[in-house]
């Protein structure tokens, strides 16, 4: 059975630190992983999504790197701003399967 | 493209009411899920379908029913409302190919937050 762990549970860093979230995942056989950003009281949106067959994906400020024989992605978020300040979510969804499996997410904090 | 929407907003429900949480996405999207969100938790899958007139169970199905009759409408029933069902719904779609490799992200409603009284 599929197991999605996010670590920290909670992070809060001075603006402008770069730093990193982590995830990690049980069955290294999956079609892809994606990292979600969701603030309070909302809906998720899709910061970065990689195919099983991709090492790593970037956009802007944010890179997502996949290793999947060790079950493991990160989150680099360079530069941090206060306005990065959400919960951050990782789901992979493993191959066979039709079905995302969360992690709980790190609520990230960024200090002005 | 509106995307993924969802009604109501926000829903409070007396013990063992039943309702229906509305989801209609507009992407042409072949895949839709269901999930509930907890607090301080991740998601978990409800049901999800894989097309017009195709469901399936999630992780956590029971007390909920979901019918997929058109490939833009994903409708949960919730038949005898219990505290325990008190969260927060999210609708998703996304699309998959005919081999049902999964190349493409979920996008997500705003969600409708339901309390059980």
């Amino acid at each position: 059975k599929q197991e999605v762990t996010q670590i920290p549970a909670a992070l809060s860093v001075p603006e402008g630190e770069n730093l990193v979230l982590n995830c990690s995942f049980t069955d290294s056989a999956i079609y892809n992983l994606q990292w979600f950003r969701q603030d309070p009281g909302k809906g998720l949106t899709s910061l970065l999504l990689i195919q099983s067959s991709q090492r790593e994906q970037t956009s802007g400020r944010l890179n997502a790197s996949l290793d999947k024989s060790s079950g493991r992605s990160t989150l680099y978020i360079a530069a941090s701003q206060p306005g990065d300040s959400a919960t951050y979510l990782c789901a992979v969804i493993t191959s066979g399967t039709y079905k995302y499996i969360f992690g709980t997410g790190t609520r990230l904090k960024v200090l002005a | 493209n509106a995307g993924v929407t969802q009604t109501p907003k926000f829903r409070i429900l007396k013990i063992g009411q039943s309702m229906t949480l509305q989801c209609t996405q507009d992407m042409n999207h072949n895949y839709m899920y269901w999930y509930r969100q907890d607090p301080g938790m991740g998601l978990k899958l409800i049901y999800y379908s894989v097309g017009a007139g195709i469901t399936d169970k999630g992780e956590v199905p029971n007390g909920y029913n979901v019918s997929r009759s058109t490939t833009e409408d994903f409708p949960l029933r919730l038949e005898l409302a219990a505290p325990s069902q008190t969260s927060v719904y999210f609708c998703a779609s996304s699309y998959s190919s005919a081999s049902g490799v999964h190349t493409d992200t979920q996008y997500f409603g705003p969600g409708t937050r339901l309390t059980v009284l």
